[in-house]
């Protein structure tokens, strides 16, 4: 089974500043990773697939790259609403990382 | 819209089942595959099983097979997840979420809105 770890577990940074987030994944899955979003009290939101594209409706500043094992979603420049637990998954058996909480510094 | 409406919070005590329903609006029902998922306070999500709406076929987690099933009511675009023998470490928040397809996969786009099980004596 393929174990997606990511890092950090948190990271506390400022409205405006950009955010890099790491998740690796024991096992080659080519582009096959998503990114989801989830707020307090509320369900999780696809936004990124495949690696690197948007889901429809999902803001310019999410981005996401990487492929094999290493992965990054990248947040430009945080807004408000972006402090939230941010989860990779993958699509062998559909497991889902850990999470990194993105906390207001 | 896509949308999923979950039902209601439940508490259950050791041993029982719980029954959780999904309705899909917005979208051809029948068109899309149902994912469940589930996620314990403070852990990542878990992926539970599929289903299928239009052949009613499903497959399930290793870690719940013989405990789950995933049916369906395509007459009233109800997906439910029935989840038997239940123990406190059954207690979690349970969403649905509609297989999108979305380049190379049917990616879990949207979800439900969650229900708690609780698992109490």
């Amino acid at each position: 089974e393929t174990v997606l770890t990511q890092s950090p577990a948190t990271l506390s940074l400022s409205p405006g500043e950009r955010a890099t987030l790491s998740c690796k994944t024991s096992q080659d899955i080519s582009t096959y990773l998503a990114w989801f979003q989830q707020r307090p009290g509320q369900a999780p939101r696809l936004l990124i697939y495949d690696a690197s594209h948007r889901a429809p409706g999902i803001p310019a500043r999410f981005g996401g790259s990487g492929s094999g094992t290493d992965f990054t979603l990248t947040i430009s420049s945080l807004e408000p609403e972006d402090f939230a637990i941010y989860y990779c998954q993958q699509r062998d058996n559909w497991t889902f990382g850990q999470g990194t909480r993105v906390e207001i510094e | 819209q896509v949308q999923l409406v979950q039902s209601g919070a439940e508490v259950k005590k050791p041993g029982a089942s719980v029954k959780v329903s999904c309705k899909a609006s917005g979208y051809s029902f029948t068109s899309h595959d149902i994912y469940w998922v589930r996620q314990v306070t403070g852990q990542g999500p878990e992926w539970m099983g599929w289903m299928n709406p239009s052949s009613g076929n499903s497959g399930y987690a290793q870690n719940y097979q013989g405990r789950v099933t995933m049916t369906r009511n395509t007459s009233i675009n109800t997906a439910y997840m029935e989840l038997s023998s239940l123990r406190s470490e059954d207690t979690a928040v349970y969403y649905c979420a509609r297989g999108g397809r979305l380049g190379s996969s049917n990616w879990f786009n949207p979800w439900g809105q969650g229900t708690l099980v609780t698992v109490s004596s």
